[in-house]
This record gives structure tokens, C-alpha cells and sequence, in this order.
């Protein structure tokens, strides 16, 4: 059971452009987890957001955790081909649990 | 190795074969843990361990499914009699310590049962 929806689940935009992906539950999550993964590959830790409120940036990526804990968003600035990729957040309850996912498609 | 590794990386089974999946995660990472991932979504948990030790095996569709680390290092995932809604990408990660620590994937193994 996947208890994190993900949306949008294709997104395919110019680069150049910014968008935004974003990770819902109904439950409460002590922390929420980004990766990103590329075809034939595992997925790789982005950031990790602990705290309700949090905002952490990296490079051109700004990840937020809800007040609540229960949502996350991951927004991507000036988006360039190498951002390509599918994007999962995840989370730690009794067991580990990952979103749905977002496959991303930057075109040159 | 530096990585996780996984193999076979990929596999064709017929449907009723049994196979067995290996993966070989970082050195000193006591948590490994066992992923099922259909294409173009995000992994399901199957198991998890601490050392030797299974804690968790909840995710794990059906007894057809097996998965051992009897050394604390290296682990197999079993599947016995395959059968066709197996096929998918079984990821494997390791981490340093306990639950919750950043998790190191491996490439996946890629099933196909015909």
C-alpha cells in the first residue's frame, strides 16, 4: 500500500521552464524523504526534511515539508535536461514507504 | 565494492521457475531492505533487516516469496513457482545503522516471467 500520492505523475516541460511535484498523505511522517532516479539505475537521496515548515534548497531545487508533516513539495527552478528523471518522496512509518512517483521530462 | 550490487541484473524466467536474486550491499550497513518496483512507479517495500535478523517481512505478496541474510552481509530473494504479475525491478538498498538513515540502492534486478 502506498500511503504517498505524488503529483503529477508525467510532466514533461522546456528548459528553462520551473515546475513543481508534489507528495500528499493523510498520515503524519516524522520525515519525508526526495529521491531521484534514473532508468536502469536506483533511486538517489536528494534531501531528507525533518522539521513541519522546513524548506531546504539545493542548487535549483527547493524541497518543503508541510506544517502538518503529512505533505511535501519539490520545486525545480530553471529546469535543464540533466533534471530528467523519476522523482519519489518517501517516508518512514512501520515500514518504509514510497510515493507514487513523478517522471520528469526536461526537452532541450 | 563502494555500492550496492545486485544480480542478476536481468532475469527471463518461465512461469512455475524458481529464481533467486542476490544482492551484495555496502560493507558495515546493518539495514538492508528488499523493494518490488513496476515500471514507471515508485518501489514497494517487501522485507527489511537488521544484521541476520528479519524484523520486518509484512510487504512480501505471498509465501512464494522467501528472503534470507544468514550472515548479516549479503542477501537472496527467493521466488518460487514465478508467476507472470512477479515480473517487475527488485530493489535492493542498504544503510549504515538503524531505521530511517539515508538508504543506498542498488541498480535493480530486472524479472520477466513469460
Amino acid at each position: 500500500t502506498q500511503l504517498l500520492e505524488q503529483s503529477p505523475q508525467f510532466l514533461s516541460i522546456q528548459e528553462g521552464e520551473n515546475l513543481t511535484v508534489y507528495c500528499n498523505s493523510s498520515s503524519v511522517f516524522s520525515s519525508l524523504q526526495w529521491y531521484r532516479q534514473e532508468p536502469g539505475e536506483g533511486p538517489v537521496l536528494l534531501v531528507t526534511v525533518v522539521t513541519g515548515g522546513e524548506v531546504k534548497k539545493l542548487k535549483r531545487l527547493t524541497f518543503q515539508f508541510g506544517d502538518a508533516r503529512k505533505d511535501s513539495s519539490l520545486h525545480i527552478t530553471a529546469a535543464q535536461p540533466g533534471d530528467t528523471g523519476l522523482y519519489l518522496c518517501a517516508g518512514a512509518r512501520n515500514q518504509f514507504y514510497f510515493g507514487t512517483g513523478t517522471s520528469l521530462t526536461v526537452i532541450p | 565494492g563502494a555500492g550496492v550490487s545486485q544480480s542478476p541484473r536481468y532475469k527471463v524466467a518461465k512461469r512455475g521457475q524458481d529464481v533467486a536474486l542476490r544482492c551484495d550491499p555496502i560493507s558495515g550497513h546493518v539495514s538492508l531492505f528488499w523493494y518490488q518496483q513496476a515500471l514507471g512507479q515508485g518501489p514497494e517495500f517487501l522485507t527489511y533487516f537488521q544484521n541476520e535478523a528479519q524484523l520486518d517481512k509484512s510487504g512480501l505478496p505471498s509465501d512464494r516469496f522467501f528472503a534470507e541474510r544468514p550472515e548479516g552481509s549479503v542477501s537472496t530473494l527467493k521466488i518460487q513457482r514465478t508467476q507472470q504479475e512477479d515480473s517487475a525491478v527488485y530493489l535492493c538498498a542498504s544503510s549504515l545503522a538503524l531505521w530511517g538513515d539515508e538508504q543506498f540502492f542498488g541498480p535493480g534486478t530486472r524479472l520477466t516471467v513469460l
